[in-house]
Parts: C-alpha cells; sequence; structure tokens
C-alpha cells in the first residue's frame, strides 16, 4: 500500500516569495491533516478536512496561508507572502474517517520549507 | 487547553531500558499515542493506549498510564542502536480521527554503545 505523498521535498524562497506543498493521502482516507514542525518542536495542526470540508483551521493564519482540497482527495497548501518564521517541515497526514480502532495518522516524510 | 510536556533528551546504554516521560493537561484526553521519527523522516505510530486502561504491552515496548496524575510514559527493552529517534507523546480527545492530535516537543533518545 502506497502511503503519504508529498512534494517538493525541500524548498529555499526568500521572505515575501510564495510557495505551495501538495500532498497525495493513502487511497481511501477521508481525512486529512496538515501540520507545522518547526526545529526542535512538536507538529502542530494547521488544518484538517474531512473529504473537501473544512474541519478545523483554528491555528491557521489566514492572512498568508490557505489549503484547498477540492476533489476531496489530493491537498495543497500555499503560503503567500511568506515569513522568516515560516521555515519549518510541512508535514501531511491521513486518516480513515474514523480513524478505526487505533485512530491513527500515517504521515508523509514531509516538505522542508527554508525562508531566507 | 490542552498542553504536552515531555523533557527534550534521554541518553541510554545499549541493552539497557529507556523510559520516556509525558504529562498532558486535558483530562478528556481519550487516547494517547506514542509516535518515533527518525532523521528526515515522518512520524510513525509505535503505539497508543486508551484511557481506560492502565498498561499496555507491546514486544519490547510498554506504556504506562495514569490518568490521576496525567503521566504517561513509555518504556522501550533492550535498548537497541535502531531505536535512535525522537519520540512524541500525543493525546486526542476523541480519537479515531475525527480530531488532530496535539503533539508534545519530543524526546531525543540517544544510544551510548
Amino acid at each position: 500500500e502506497a502511503g503519504v505523498a508529498q512534494s517538493p521535498r525541500y524548498k529555499i524562497i526568500e521572505k515575501r516569495q510564495s510557495v505551495a506543498f501538495w500532498c497525495n493521502p493513502i487511497s481511501g482516507h477521508a481525512t486529512l491533516y496538515w501540520y507545522q514542525q518547526i526545529l526542535g518542536q512538536g507538529p502542530k495542526l494547521l488544518i484538517q478536512f474531512q473529504n473537501n470540508g473544512v474541519v478545523d483551521d483554528s491555528q491557521l493564519p489566514k492572512d498568508r496561508f490557505s489549503a484547498e482540497r477540492l476533489k476531496g482527495v489530493d491537498s495543497t497548501l500555499k503560503i503567500q507572502p511568506a515569513k522568516l518564521e515560516d521555515s519549518a517541515v510541512y508535514l501531511c497526514a491521513s486518516s480513515l474517517l474514523w480513524g478505526g480502532n487505533t485512530g491513527e495518522l500515517f504521515f508523509g516524510e514531509g516538505s522542508r520549507l527554508t525562508v531566507l | 487547553g490542552e498542553d504536552v510536556e515531555q523533557s527534550l533528551f534521554l541518553s541510554v546504554r545499549e541493552g539497557d531500558s529507556s523510559v520516556i516521560n509525558c504529562t498532558y493537561t486535558d483530562s478528556s484526553s481519550t487516547y494517547l499515542y506514542w509516535y518515533k521519527q527518525e532523521p528526515g523522516a515522518g512520524l510513525q505510530l509505535l503505539t497508543y493506549i486508551f484511557s481506560n486502561m492502565d498498561m499496555k504491552q507491546d514486544q519490547r515496548l510498554t506504556v504506562l498510564l495514569n490518568k490521576k496524575d496525567k503521566h504517561l510514559s513509555l518504556r522501550i527493552a533492550d535498548t537497541q542502536t535502531g531505536d535512535s529517534a525522537i519520540y512524541f507523546c500525543a493525546e486526542s480527545l476523541s480519537g479515531g480521527g475525527a480530531d488532530g492530535l496535539t503533539f508534545g516537543k519530543g524526546t531525543h533518545l540517544i544510544i551510548q554503545p
């Protein structure tokens, strides 16, 4: 079974530029999450989708971050304009609608963003 | 609000047991998890425990939950060099993928030969 796919793996941009990250979840997983992991910290939830609807985006900085999951499958996360403090690894995760018995989230390898 | 605390580093000798501790603040947490992150990789679920359990054992892993003190621990028996990673404690109010997890900052497990 293919895992969660993310691209690009690495991105270096200058502040005020824009960037987009793409995620393809595990087939059949209705729930998709974007997490931000700043160096030395644990992942912080940015946004959660169920199918193509947003469940929780309370911690998404909406003045510069946006995310969509138009067809309920893959998703994109965009940052425009980027700030220095956006340097982080952006992790995508997916799960079954109710996570089965474990509530397990399956994570991709992440997209590492460096803002100069 | 939700908050999960962990110590940042743990150093153990190869072959010894490792005990990684975590405290959480939300007594409504129903599911508690341990995830492992190796360098350059995403997080991988190691084990989990429901709030109505006190202990769970899975091969070399033992999870202990003290609900009164809101304390969770992960014991790794016979620690090997392959166990070197960052271990994250995480909590969920509803589990089952219905809400996102809240993670601690992670504990770096360092294995000494």
